[in-house]
């Protein structure tokens, strides 16, 4: 079946650090990746996603690219704020499997001032 | 318009008692999602509905849980006899199609429901 790997967190860096959180996934057909983001508080949002391999997904200073090579799909930042400490999950929805949505475990994210 | 809510936003209940947890998706989507968020897990799919209908029962874990969207809009998910192991953050999700062809479509989450089982 479908699965997602996420690395462990937490995940702590300082301001303006560069950020990786990475994932791995394994699926049956032609998966959409997703990374969603859980602010304190708050209920999960989508912070970007990409369709097809070699398709880079952006948003608000964050970046992921879709590996089909190596079935990854790192979540990076150039230089992290103390307002992006959150929760990020990285997901996927599958051609080949269940339409509904794989999560894997969260990486939570701690930016110090 | 607004976002996703859920009701209430933290419950503590006695073991062997029942509880509901209402979800409000966004106004005209037809797909709902509900997940359960333990502690140190990811998120477990629980169930889907494509409007009333709940094509998707697969990952509710036992039948002391059990689901119901009326008019197509309002979802309620009860456990009964509640269990320690049941105590997480139950998330719910909306997303406007749902199913099959929509593999790009983004997920709505509300803020969750805290359940403490004592």
């Amino acid at each position: 079946g479908d699965s997602v790997t996420q690395m462990e967190g937490p995940v702590t860096l300082s301001e303006e650090a560069f950020l990786t959180i990475n994932c791995t996934y394994t699926a049956t057909g032609y998966p959409s990746l997703f990374w969603y983001v859980q602010y304190p508080g708050e209920g999960l949002q989508l912070l970007l996603k990409a369709t097809k391999a070699d398709d880079k997904g952006s948003n608000k200073g964050f970046e992921a690219t879709y590996r089909k090579e190596t079935t990854s799909f790192h979540l990076e930042k150039g230089s992290v704020q103390v307002s992006d400490s959150a929760v990020y999950f990285c997901a996927l929805s599958d051609t080949g499997g269940s339409y509904i949505p794989t999560f894997g475990r969260g990486t939570s994210l701690i930016v110090h001032p | 318009g607004a976002g996703v809510s859920q009701s209430p936003s933290n419950k503590v209940t006695e073991k062997g008692k029942d509880v509901e947890l209402r979800c409000d998706p966004i106004s005209g989507h037809t797909a709902l999602y509900w997940y359960r968020q333990s502690l140190g897990q990811g998120l477990e799919f629980l169930i889907y509905f494509q409007g009333n209908s709940a094509p998707d029962k697969s990952g509710l874990p036992s039948d002391r849980f059990s689901a119901e969207r009326t008019g197509g809009s309002v979802s309620t998910l009860t456990i009964q006899r509640t269990q320690q192991e049941d105590s997480a953050v139950y998330l719910c999700a909306s997303s406007l199609r749902g199913g099959p062809g929509t593999l790009t479509e983004t997920q709505y989450f509300g803020p969750g429901t805290r359940l403490l089982v004592l």
